[in-house]
C-alpha cells in the first residue's frame, strides 16, 4: 500500500542525546514536511523540502536538522540543542495535484519522550 | 501568510448536522481553502478543499462565502467517528509551499 511510514512510533531518550526520526514515503511525492505537535496544540512546521537535496526552515527549526538525499526519505534529527524535545512529531508528503494544490498525506507520527 | 481563525471547540449531537466555521479575512485571490481533520493520536487527514465555489465530497461539504473571507465545513450527519480536531488552512500555488496549521476546532459529538 502507498503511504507514509514513520518510525519509531514511540521513542524514549535521555536528555542531551541526539535522536533521528525516520520518514519514508512510496507515493512518489516531491514535497515533504515535518511538524511538531504538543498536547492540546496545533501543528507547528519544523522543516519542509520541495525536492531532493533542498529543504527550508519552518517556523520552529532551531534545535532540529534534516536531510533529503533521496526522494523517498526525509529524516529528522532532534539535537541536544532543542530545549524541550518531548512532543508528537508528524511527517507528511504533498501530492502535486492540480496547480500544485494537492493534499498532504500524513504518517502516524512518532512520540518522543525525553527523560 | 494569510491566517485563519476558528473556534477552539464545538459540540454536536450525534446524527445532527455540524457547521464548522472558519474566518480568513486576509485571503488572497489565489489562496485555496483546505480542511483537514485529526483523530486522537493520529496524523491529520484531508477532508475537502475549494477556491470559490461550494464543494461536496463523500466526507463533507464546503460552503465558501461570496467575498471568500469565511467558509464553513458541513458534516451532514455527525457520527461518533467524526469527533476530531478540524483544521482550516489556506494554500497558495507556487513552488515553495510552506503549509502551516493553526490550533483548529475540537469537535465533540454527543451520543
Amino acid at each position: 500500500d502507498g503511504g507514509i511510514t514513520q518510525s519509531p512510533k514511540y521513542l524514549f531518550r535521555k536528555e542531551g542525546q541526539n535522536v533521528t526520526l525516520s520518514c519514508e514515503q512510496n507515493l512518489n511525492h516531491d514535497a515533504m514536511y515535518w511538524y511538531r505537535q504538543d498536547p492540546g496544540q496545533g501543528l507547528r512546521l519544523i522543516y519542509y523540502s520541495q525536492i531532493v537535496n533542498d529543504f527550508q526552515k519552518g517556523d520552529i527549526a532551531e534545535g532540529y536538522s534534516v536531510s533529503r538525499e533521496k526522494k523517498e526519505s526525509f529524516p529528522l534529527t532532534v539535537t541536544s540543542a532543542q530545549k524541550n524535545p518531548t512532543a508528537f512529531y508528524l511527517c507528511a508528503s504533498r501530492d502535486p495535484g492540480t496547480g500544485g494544490i494537492g493534499e498532504l498525506f500524513f504518517g502516524e507520527g512518532s512520540r518522543l519522550t525525553v527523560l | 501568510d494569510a491566517k485563519t481563525t476558528q473556534p477552539n471547540s464545538m459540540e454536536s449531537n450525534e446524527e445532527e448536522p455540524v457547521h464548522l466555521p472558519c474566518n480568513h479575512s486576509t485571503i488572497s485571490g489565489t489562496d485555496y481553502i483546505h480542511w483537514y481533520r485529526q483523530l486522537p493520536s493520529q496524523g491529520p487527514e484531508y477532508v475537502i478543499h475549494g477556491l470559490t465555489s461550494n464543494v461536496n465530497n463523500r466526507m463533507a461539504s464546503l460552503a465558501i462565502a461570496e467575498d471568500r473571507k469565511s467558509s464553513t465545513l458541513i458534516l451532514h450527519r455527525a457520527t461518533l467517528r467524526d469527533a476530531a480536531v478540524y483544521y482550516c488552512i489556506l494554500r497558495s500555488t507556487g513552488g515553495y509551499q510552506k503549509v502551516t496549521f493553526g490550533i483548529g476546532t475540537k469537535l465533540q459529538v454527543i451520543p
